[in-house]
């Protein structure tokens, strides 16, 4: 199984750069999230999807955006990048919502805004 | 403002000690509290979780500790073992939400 799947793994983007980072899920989970972890701060929510058609804002949004482009897959966009949101960027999954059910996390994005 | 506050930032054991983490929270909605490890260049794995209508939980050598009264709860690991060396997560969410609240971790290092 392969779970999570996120791409890429490894991105270097000049300030005011935008990219977009891919994720699919291959367990049938109905939400979906992006967290980015910083050292130090933990991990924090930045949009998640309770279902296909759905997002909504996590803790820290601003400087991004989401699409859930379909059950499997939630991408993440960076319109221009700042070197802020310089982290390590983690794609989730989970069967219903966060409270009660696993959350299960891909391997992550490393970016790195210049 | 950090919802969930974890300490150590930081613990270095022997094997076969009994390291513990500790963490708290101040919102009394918060009734789902997980515990997620993380080996290095991988994402966080749901190890063990708790509900607040119990004090302890066990899985294997892994134990929360749960004060309801306190808003704590806390992680022990028994008996160590090198394999242990990651990051662990404290995490908190209420029902029926999406946002699980994490603290910011605490990297356990168990020498040989």
């Amino acid at each position: 199984n392969a779970g999570v799947t996120q791409t890429p793994k490894f991105q270097v983007l000049k300030t005011g750069q935008s990219m977009t980072l891919q994720c699919a899920q291959d367990m049938n989970h109905n939400s979906m999230y992006w967290y980015r972890q910083d050292p130090g701060m933990g991990l924090r929510l930045i949009y998640y999807s309770a279902s296909e058609g759905t997002t909504d804002k996590g803790e820290v949004p601003n400087g991004y955006n989401v699409s859930r482009l379909n059950k499997r897959e939630f991408s993440l966009r960076l319109e221009s990048a700042a070197p802020s949101q310089t982290s390590v960027y983690f794609c989730a999954s989970s069967t219903g919502t966060a409270s009660g059910n696993t959350i299960y996390f891909g391997e992550g994005s490393w970016l790195t805004v210049v | 403002q950090q919802q969930v506050k974890q300490s150590p930032q930081s613990l270095i054991v022997q094997k076969g000690g009994i390291p513990i983490i500790n963490c708290a929270y101040e919102n009394t909605a918060f009734d789902y509290f997980p515990w997620y490890q993380q080996f290095p260049g991988k994402g966080p794995a749901l190890l063990i979780a708790i509900r607040p209508d119990v004090s302890e939980k066990k899985e294997g050598r892994f134990t929360i500790s749960f004060n309801k009264s306190a808003k704590q709860f806390s992680l022990h690991i028994m008996d160590s073992q090198p394999g242990d060396s990651a990051t662990y997560f404290c995490a908190a969410s209420r029902g029926g939400a999406n946002n699980l609240f994490f603290g910011t971790g605490t990297r356990l290092t168990v020498i040989p």
